[in-house]
């Protein structure tokens, strides 16, 4: 069993609708969950973070971990065709707490 | 600001050559790091460094070497490339560990 699991996808959804992205992680003991965002040939940029169970949101986005179920999910609501990149979950390891980063998901946001 | 920077952008090697991938971050980060980012097999850490005068093995640090020169550079050396590392190299740095990393524009290294 992978660490960190995504859905490839890609994931296409219209221009406006409600985006959800999900991330399963194998190590009971992780406590900090990051998504990041990652354009085609750029580096992956940082849009949320959680450590803690329940909702966290900023802006459009809305970040959902549930610990007991070991999974974190991102929602983005009214998506933007600029939305459209290569969603990375990152989990920290219990015993390093280093990253672990899932293989991304692919997100087309169809105008 | 800066943030994290990189050097060089793109490179190309013949096989067995040697290079150096230069990191600097202005953010008075402890940790640095330094990722490898394949096709199918997503970001996997080399080599980090929890403070300055440490450094540690990643998942995959095999035919690399780094120095944490000061608490601002971190480099990663390749001492003989093979084609197996063609690949795009990110540094990355954060206060410690388990908070959010910031990262470089990345380096593209293609070893012929």
């Amino acid at each position: 069993q992978k660490e960190v699991e995504q859905n490839s996808g890609p994931l296409s959804v219209p221009e406006g609708a409600i985006a959800s992205l999900n991330c399963t992680y194998s190590d009971r003991g992780s406590q900090s969950f990051f998504w990041y965002r990652q354009y085609s040939g750029k580096s992956p940029e940082l849009i949320m973070f959680i450590y803690s169970n329940g909702d966290k949101e900023d802006g459009r986005f809305t970040a959902q971990l549930n610990k007991a179920s070991q999974y974190v999910s991102l929602l983005i609501r009214d998506s933007q065709p600029s939305d459209s990149a290569t969603y990375l979950c990152a989990v920290s390891t219990s015993n390093t707490g280093k990253l672990i980063f899932g293989q991304g998901t692919t997100l087309q946001v169809k105008p | 600001n800066a943030g994290v920077t990189q050097t060089p952008k793109f490179q190309v090697l013949k096989t067995g050559q040697s290079m150096t991938l230069q990191c600097a971050q202005d953010m008075n980060h402890n940790s640095m790091y330094w990722y490898r980012q394949d096709p199918g097999m997503g970001l996997r850490l080399i080599y980090y460094s929890a403070s300055e005068g440490t450094t540690d093995k990643g998942e995959v640090p095999n035919g690399y070497n780094v120095s944490r020169l000061n608490k601002r550079e971190f480099s990663l050396r390749l001492e003989s490339a093979a084609p197996s590392q063609t690949s795009v190299y990110f540094c990355a740095s954060s206060e410690r560990d388990t908070v959010p990393q910031y990262f470089g524009p990345g380096t593209r290294l293609l070893v012929l």
